[in-house]
């Protein structure tokens, strides 16, 4: 069974920094390309960054360029996100997901962790 | 990165049938087969009800089908259910500078 755990969520304050973990098991990670997907409360889905399988590919959201840095380690199966100069508006429950080739559609979600940026 | 358009709203009773429509622009619908569309219950995460169109994966009902003309795609439910009561979110991809457009979301109302 494909299995997505997000952790690493919590309250932070404005400027501050928060690095989320997401691990995974029940497919090979190494051969998927994987993303992370947030929600703002009582909003839509919003993109936020891309890795390509090898991790030498990556593609972030204009919203987070320069700020938040994705990264992988496929020996430990995990997918990370540091989130550096956190805003107000970067609050949402981020959602790790797998991308799926050749299909390009998110095939399997995890259950998401909360960040709150709040003074 | 503009988001990809959907109503706010659609609402039909059991049995029915209803149709949510994503556009987009020839820059990200109209030029790629790689729209997919998402269902989300409250406090749950995504899950993948169409891809590539009109493609669905194992385990989802015949009821939901997809489709795309120029820069609009849809989704359809038919024989509305009590259970399809639910956020629908279109995606599409848009290329390797944008990467992934999401819509913003239709809430469907079962009623």
């Amino acid at each position: 069974e494909v299995q997505l755990v997000e952790s690493g969520g919590g309250l932070v304050q404005p400027g501050g920094s928060l690095r989320l973990s997401c691990a995974v098991s029940g497919f090979t990670f190494s051969t998927y390309e994987m993303s992370w997907v947030r929600q703002a409360p009582g909003k839509g889905l919003e993109w936020v960054s891309y890795i390509s399988s090898s991790g030498n590919t990556i593609y972030y959201a204009d919203s987070v360029k320069g700020r938040f840095t994705i990264s992988r380690d496929n020996a430990k199966k995990s997918l990370y996100l540091q989130m550096n100069s956190l805003r107000a508006e970067d609050t949402a429950v981020y959602y790790c997901a797998r991308w799926d080739l050749p299909e390009l559609c998110f095939d399997s979600w995890g259950q998401g962790t909360l960040v709150t940026v709040s003074s | 990165q503009s988001a990809l358009t959907q109503p706010a709203s659609v609402s039909g009773s059991p049995g029915q049938s209803i149709t949510i429509s994503c556009t987009g622009t020839s820059s990200d619908v109209g030029s790629y087969n790689f729209v997919s569309w998402y269902q989300q219950h409250p406090g749950k995460a995504p899950k993948l009800m169409i891809y590539e169109v009109s493609k669905r994966p194992s385990g989802i009902s015949y009821r939901f089908s997809g489709s795309k003309s120029g820069n609009t795609a849809s989704l359809t439910i038919s024989g509305l259910q009590a259970e399809d009561e639910a956020d629908y979110y279109c995606c599409s991809y848009a290329g390797s500078s944008t990467y992934v457009l999401f819509g913003g979301g239709t809430k469907l109302t079962v009623l």
